[in-house]
């Protein structure tokens, strides 16, 4: 089944506790994506991939560092996290460019 | 930056009407997509309109596109009660490989 999955699915962490999020998909798609979703602003984009061992910053970058040795797969690095990176995560990807995204099924994130 | 800014922010209807929703956007785009989420969960893409295209059709869905205006309708006809969700648009900007979604607006169709 073509899918894209992250894991952990929910995660409860302190401020400064260094986590991984993981992303992977199985369509051998070249684009790949995280987004952050808050209330009332909608979806923002941290960072994206063209393709293996190329990134770039999205919208809001700050506070994440991402790697892409694979092209199956994205993780999402918080080094320091603080409060205010407590969010709901999602990772996507498609064909080429930003076409037809598919999304993970999220990651809910909270840092006390 | 936002780009795409999506009006009503919040619709309800009764199952069987039409719901359409617009998105205005600032900058020349590429593409612009609809998506559609059920209460929290990942998106799903609905459908995708090039900047050379004026309209497209997918099933109860029909979407429009005015680059003159900058702006895109979507139109779902004989809504369902399954069509409850939140839709959100989204464009990829021309000379970037970015995607920017709008903030989104809830649909609820009542049975």
């Amino acid at each position: 089944e073509a899918q894209v999955t992250q894991n952990p699915r929910y995660l409860i962490t302190v401020t400064g506790k260094k986590l991984t999020v993981t992303c992977s998909q199985n369509m051998n798609h070249e684009y790949m994506s995280w987004y952050r979703q808050d209330p009332g602003l909608g979806l923002r984009q941290i960072y994206y991939s063209m393709n293996v061992e190329v990134t770039d910053k999205g919208d809001v970058p700050e506070g994440y560092k991402v790697s892409r040795k694979e092209k199956r797969n994205f993780p999402l690095i918080l080094e320091s996290p603080s409060p205010n990176q407590t969010s709901l995560y999602f990772c996507a990807s498609s064909l080429g460019t930003p076409n037809e995204q598919f999304f993970g099924p999220g990651t809910r994130l909270t840092v006390l | 930056s936002q780009q795409g800014e999506e009006d009503p922010q919040a619709l309800s209807i009764q199952e069987g009407e039409n719901a359409t929703m617009n998105c205005s956007y600032k900058t020349s785009i590429n593409n612009l997509q609809w998506y559609r989420q059920n209460s929290g969960r990942g998106l799903v893409h609905l459908i995708l309109i090039r900047s050379n295209e004026r309209e497209k059709h997918s099933g109860r869905l029909r979407v429009t596109l005015d680059t003159s205006k900058k702006s895109s309708s979507l139109l779902i006809t004989a809504s369902r009660a399954a069509d409850t969700a939140s839709y959100f648009c989204a464009t990829q900007q021309v000379g970037s490989e970015k995607l920017v979604f709008g903030k989104g607006m809830k649909l609820t169709v009542n049975p």
